[in-house]
């Protein structure tokens, strides 16, 4: 079946420091995948997506990269803000569904300091 | 709308009593997801609805939980005698067309807290 497994948290940062956020996943078919970002008071929103092997998704200072022989899909960013404190959620989508649901990791909470 | 609208986007209960909560998807999506986010857990997938029918409602917890869609649009998810287990965020999520997991946008959610 599908899955997602994330890192979890809370992360601590300071700010400027540079953040991994790492995610796996298990698909029976070839996913999207995705992270989304949830900021305080506020919906669920898309960050960045990838939707084959070797892609790279990227919004914001923020970068994940479609690995298929280590079925990853880690978040990255180089120089983190206090602005980025936020709730991450790595995702998959199955591609061969009609359905367009998503797959979620149970989200990690990231608190950047100034 | 210009977005999804959830409502009430707090609600808190006593155990035993209905709740139901409402979503309005983006105007003209024809896609209706509800997720359940709960404390420490991820996004648990609950419905999905596809126009006013349920093609898949293999995430929803127990018969306790109900969901309907009237017009294309509104959706209610009602859950009955409500446990503190149910306490949780509902998110609903709404895209133009199913299968489009790329495109899917998420309201705020609602706060259940169950007493």
């Amino acid at each position: 079946g599908n899955s997602v497994t994330q890192m979890e948290g809370p992360v601590t940062l300071s700010e400027e420091a540079f953040l991994t956020i790492n995610c796996t996943y298990t698909a029976t078919g070839y996913p999207s995948l995705f992270w989304y970002v949830q900021y305080p008071g506020e919906g669920l929103q898309l960050l960045l997506k990838a939707t084959k092997a070797d892609d790279k998704g990227s919004n914001k200072g923020f970068e994940a990269t479609y690995r298929k022989e280590t079925t990853s899909f880690h978040l990255e960013k180089g120089s983190v803000q206090v602005s980025d404190s936020a709730v991450y959620f790595c995702a998959l989508g199955d591609r061969g569904s009609t359905l367009g649901r998503l797959y979620f990791g149970r989200g990690t909470q990231l608190t950047v300091w100034p | 709308g210009a977005g999804v609208s959830q409502s009430p986007s707090n609600k808190v209960t006593e155990k035993g009593k209905d709740v139901e909560l409402r979503c309005d998807p983006i105007s003209g999506h024809t896609a209706l997801y509800w997720y359940r986010q709960s404390l420490g857990q991820g996004l648990e997938f609950l419905i999905y609805f596809q126009g006013n029918s349920a093609p898949d409602k293999s995430g929803l917890p127990s018969d306790r939980f109900s969901a309907e869609r009237t017009g294309g649009s509104v959706s209610t998810l009602t859950i009955q005698r409500t446990q503190q287990e149910d306490s949780a965020v509902y998110l609903c999520a709404s895209s133009l067309n199913p299968g489009q997991s790329e495109k899917l946008f998420f309201g705020s959610g609602t706060q259940l807290s169950v007493l």
